[in-house]
Parts: C-alpha cells; sequence; structure tokens
C-alpha cells in the first residue's frame, strides 16, 4: 500500500514570495491533516479535512495561508505570502475514518520550507 | 501555552539497556495518549497508545505506562537497539473527535 506523498520535498523562498505544497493522502482515507513543525516544536495541526470539508482550521493563519481538498482527495496548502516564521517542515497526514484523534494518522515525509 | 511537554531534548542510552521517555501534560481532557516515532527526512509513525482508562500497555519491547493523577505518562523501551534512534514525540488528545498536541519531541540515541 503506497503511503502519503508530498511535493516538493524542499523548497527555499524569499519573504513575500508565494509558495504551494501538495499532498496525496492513502487511497480511501477520508481524513487529511496539515500540520506545521518548527524546528524543535511538535507538529502543530493547521487545518483538517474530511472528504472535502474542513472539520478545524482554528490554528490556520488565514491572512496568509489557504488550503483546499477538491474532490476529497488531493489537498494543497499554500502561503501567499510568506514570512520568515513560515521557516518549517510541513507535514500532511491521512486516517481512513472520520476525524478522532483515536484513530492512527498516516503521516507523509513533509516539505521543508525555508524562507530567506 | 504547552499542554504536553517533554522535558528533556535529549536522551541517550547504551544498546541492551532501557530507555525511558518522559511526557506531561496539563490539560485533564486529554484522554487518549499516543507515541510517536521519526527518523530524519521521514514523517512520524505511529508507534503505541494508551487510553485513560488503563495504565498500562505493552507491545512487545515498547511499553507506555500512564499516571493520571501526576498527568504524566512515559514510555519504556527494553532492550534498546540501535534502530530504535530517531526522535520520539508524545502526543494527547481528547476523545471523540479531537486534534493531536504533540509534545517537543526526545531525541533518543542508543549506542552499540
Amino acid at each position: 500500500e503506497a503511503g502519503v506523498a508530498q511535493s516538493p520535498r524542499y523548497k527555499i523562498i524569499e519573504k513575500r514570495q508565494s509558495v504551494a505544497f501538495w499532498c496525496n493522502p492513502i487511497s480511501g482515507h477520508a481524513t487529511l491533516y496539515w500540520y506545521q513543525q518548527i524546528l524543535g516544536q511538535g507538529p502543530k495541526l493547521l487545518i483538517q479535512f474530511q472528504n472535502n470539508g474542513v472539520v478545524d482550521d482554528s490554528q490556520l493563519p488565514k491572512d496568509r495561508f489557504s488550503a483546499e481538498r477538491l474532490k476529497g482527495v488531493d489537498s494543497t496548502l499554500k502561503i501567499q505570502p510568506a514570512k520568515l516564521e513560515d521557516s518549517a517542515v510541513y507535514l500532511c497526514a491521512s486516517s481512513l475514518a472520520p476525524g478522532g484523534g483515536q484513530e492512527t494518522q498516516y503521516f507523509g515525509p513533509g516539505t521543508r520550507l525555508l524562507v530567506l | 501555552d504547552q499542554q504536553v511537554k517533554q522535558n528533556s531534548p535529549s536522551l541517550s542510552v547504551q544498546e541492551g539497556r532501557i530507555s525511558i521517555l518522559n511526557c506531561d501534560y496539563t490539560n485533564s481532557m486529554f484522554d487518549y495518549f499516543l507515541w510517536y516515532k521519526k527518523y530524519p527526512a521521514e514523517g512520524p509513525t505511529f508507534l503505541i497508545s494508551i487510553s485513560s482508562i488503563k495504565d498500562k500497555n505493552e507491545d512487545g519491547r515498547f511499553t507506555v505506562f500512564l499516571n493520571k493523577s501526576a498527568k504524566h505518562l512515559s514510555l519504556h523501551i527494553v532492550p534498546s537497539q540501535p534502530g530504535d534512534s530517531a526522535v520520539y514525540f508524545c502526543a494527547a488528545t481528547k476523545n471523540q473527535g479531537g486534534k493531536l498536541i504533540f509534545g517537543q519531541g526526545t531525541e533518543l540515541s542508543v549506542k552499540p
């Protein structure tokens, strides 16, 4: 079974530029998550989708971050414009059943973003 | 507001000995706890979990202990192997749809 795929793996941009990350979850997984992991910290949930609807986006900085999951499969996360403090690893995860912290989440390898 | 804390950024253990990783939480509403393991350049992978109705859960070399009164959990690895060298994150959640809250991680190094 293929795991969660993410691209690109690495991205370097200058502040005020825009950037987009792509995630393809495990086939059949209803729930998709985007996390931000800043160096030295644990992953922090940015947004959670169930199929193509948003379940939780309370920690998404909506003035600059946006995410969508069209057709309930792939997802993109965009930052526009980027700030220095956005430098982090962006992790995508998916789980089989709708929501719930008890549902095992499978993580992709992440996209490492550096904002200069 | 750090609801889940791992106060040891790193731990070094000799191969064959026990590794003990600790985690503290502040929110008494948390009732499900998980440990994830992360290798460099990979995403975290689920390791073991425990519900608040239990105080111990064991899976092979890995055992998680929960002390609800102290709001503390620990992960024991016995015996430790060099392949266990990784960053370990504890996470907590509330039942019925709660999101995962992660600690900062502890980097375990198991030396041959």
